[in-house]
Parts: structure tokens; sequence; C-alpha cells
């Protein structure tokens, strides 16, 4: 295995469905995102975990919970969604330092869509 | 509104020909990434130029960083069809503290499609 993988790589759910995204990294890397990519929309960061401790939630609705057990894996779970969540989300690593963000690896995404 | 705003939002030439694509951004940065998305897949990290940076080249690639314009360009040369893909810029803002914790911000890319 290498680089960051994520599984399911397509998802669909009904609106009360309750399903999670998983993310693993096997690069040895201290922090770990979410990004949701929307049609015709930038890359919105969701979440942000350095060293397992989430350290930015950017005004996500709680009907997405994330979960960062240890800092090879980090799940994005789901409940009573809307069908404008239906999107591409991107789970990335990265070697967090003290002066600046570098390189962001990403996994190939879970397409969801949202019935 | 975003902090990259690529331009032009979508390029079509032929093969052999240069690409550039060009960002511009709002508040100062650490860094400029850019980045390439094929269809429906994850991005892929192609260089990263930081804000004492001028120039930068990897392989095909040239990037230019302009801090007192707060721009960016990205030239590829001689282009193939293998480059068809969505080119995205990301900028590390440079917060207080000197570190923005991992919160790029992303551009809502270029759309490059080179025809054989």
């Amino acid at each position: 295995e290498t680089g960051v993988t994520q599984t399911p790589r397509h998802l669909v759910m009904g609106m009360t469905n309750k399903k999670s995204l998983k993310c693993e990294q096997h690069l040895g890397h201290n922090a770990m995102y979410w990004y949701k990519q929307s049609a015709k929309k930038p890359l919105e960061l969701m979440f942000v975990y350095n060293f397992k401790e989430q350290t930015e939630n950017n005004s996500v609705p709680s009907r997405f919970s994330p979960e960062c057990p240890n800092s090879s894996h980090l799940f994005l779970h789901l409940h009573t969604l809307q069908p404008e969540d239906s999107a591409l989300y991107l789970c990335a690593s990265s070697q967090y330092g003290t002066s600046d963000t570098g390189e962001l690896f990403f996994g190939e995404g879970s397409r969801l869509t949202v019935l | 509104s975003q902090q990259g705003e690529e331009d032009p939002q979508a390029l079509s030439i032929q093969e052999g020909e240069n690409a550039t694509m060009n960002c511009s951004y709002k508040t100062s940065i650490n860094n400029l990434q850019w980045y390439r998305q094929n269809s429906g897949r994850g991005l892929v990290h192609l260089i990263l130029i930081r804000s004492n940076e001028r120039e930068k080249h990897s392989g095909r690639l040239r990037v230019t960083l302009d801090t007192s314009k707060k721009s960016s360009s990205l030239l590829i040369t001689a282009s193939r069809a293998a480059d068809t893909a969505s080119y995205f810029c990301a900028t590390d803002p440079l917060y207080a503290g000197g570190t923005s914790y991992g919160k790029l911000t992303f551009g809502q890319g270029t759309i490059l499609t080179v025809h054989p």
C-alpha cells in the first residue's frame, strides 16, 4: 500500500442513512485533512488534524463528524445528510512543521451521492 | 472572497504548445502551491514556491511568484495530451503566529485541454 487510500470510492445514501468514509495514509505524516469538492466551487477545507488533535473545524455542519484514532487513520461519519452534500470528499495528509504548510498528498476521493 | 483565483478558467491548446495559467491571491502568504487533478481523481502536488522565491522549475514546469502583485503563474512547456487536467493554485496564508496550521486555500482551477 502506498500513499493515501480512501474507501469507499463511491457511496450512495439516503437522507436518513448513517455511513462513514475512511482514509488511511502510509506516509508517516502527522497531519490529515478532509476537503469537500463540489461542482463549480473551490475545494473547501472541512477538518484538520495535527498530531491526532483537531485544529480546524471550518464551520462544518454537525451532520459531518470526523474521527482520528491515530495519525494514520481518519474517518468522516455521515448522518442525516442533505442532497446538497453530494460531492467528492478528498482526504489528504502532510508532514506538518512549525513554519509553513508543505505539500499535501491526496487520496483518490470518495464520490458521495445523497438521494 | 476566495484567496486564490485562477485565470483563465479554461484553456485549449495543441500538443507542443506552451500553456500558461495565472493565479491571484489577496493576503500575505508563506508559500503558494500548484496541484493537478485528472477528472474525478485526487489532486497531485506539482510544485511549491515560497514567499522569498521568485521562480522555480521542475521538468517542463516553470512557476513564478510576484508577491508585490500577489500573483503567480504556471507555465507548462511543450504540452502533451496527457497534460489535460484541471490545475489549481493553493495558498498557505501567513498568520500573526507565522503558520496557517494547514489551512491551504484553493482556487477554482483552470481546465486545460491539450489536443493531439
